[in-house]
């Protein structure tokens, strides 16, 4: 299976701070990467695919790139309700796997 | 709106059996792929079946192989994940999702999850 590392696990940040969240891939996925964010007692819901592709609906200061084995997302300016734990996923095969997620607290 | 509403969890023994129920509304399942994730308390998230929109084709992770069963029923719009022979590491709570992008994408939307405890 392919592994997904994250990091860092935690991060603590204020409102207003350009924000970056690192997920590597154990072998090359090309573009087959997705960004979920997650609250305590909810879903994930997805904020990117495809390494870079926007979700619609998803604010515009949610940001993603990479290809290959070295992913980012980045949210430009931390706004109050992206206080959640994010997570990549990749889906280079049928045996999607998860990286073990980013937690964003406030600072 | 999509909604997936997942049901059937419960606490079950070791070794016991638990058939976990999804109920899809908003889009036209029999179009999708669908797949069930799992997720331990606090922790990651688990990728652990999938099956294609007439049924006839399923892949499971290695840890549910042989345990696990996932089928649907087009006509009633629904997914299910019979589990058998239940561990305590498959404690978790189970989401089912609509596969995106292929047979094997990413996952929206999510259902609200509902939680498998298996315990003595």
């Amino acid at each position: 299976d392919i592994q997904m590392t994250q990091s860092p696990s935690t991060l603590s940040a204020s409102v207003g701070d350009r924000v970056t969240i690192t997920c590597r891939a154990s072998q090359s996925i090309s573009s087959w990467l997705a960004w979920y964010q997650q609250k305590p007692g909810k879903a994930p819901k997805v904020l990117i695919y495809k390494a870079s592709t926007l979700e619609s609906g998803v604010p515009s200061r949610f940001s993603g790139s990479g290809s290959g084995t070295e992913f980012t997302l980045t949210i430009s300016s931390l706004q109050p309700d992206d206080f959640a734990t994010y997570y990549c996923q990749q889906y280079n095969s049928y045996s999607r796997t998860f990286g073990q997620g980013t937690k964003v607290e406030i600072k | 709106e999509v909604q997936l509403v997942e049901s059937g969890g419960a606490l079950v023994q070791p070794g016991g059996s638990l058939r976990l129920s999804c109920a899809a509304s908003g889009f036209t399942f029999s179009d999708y792929w669908m797949s069930w994730v799992r997720q331990v308390s606090g922790k990651g998230l688990e990728w652990v079946a999938n099956i294609k929109e007439d049924g006839s084709d399923k892949y499971y992770v290695d840890s549910v192989k042989g345990r696990f069963t996932i089928s649907r029923d087009n006509a009633k719009n629904s997914l299910y994940l019979q589990m058998n022979s239940l561990r305590a590491e498959d404690t978790a709570v189970y989401y089912c999702a609509k596969d995106r992008g292929s047979n094997w994408g990413w996952f929206d939307p999510w259902g609200q999850g509902t939680l498998v405890t298996v315990s003595s």
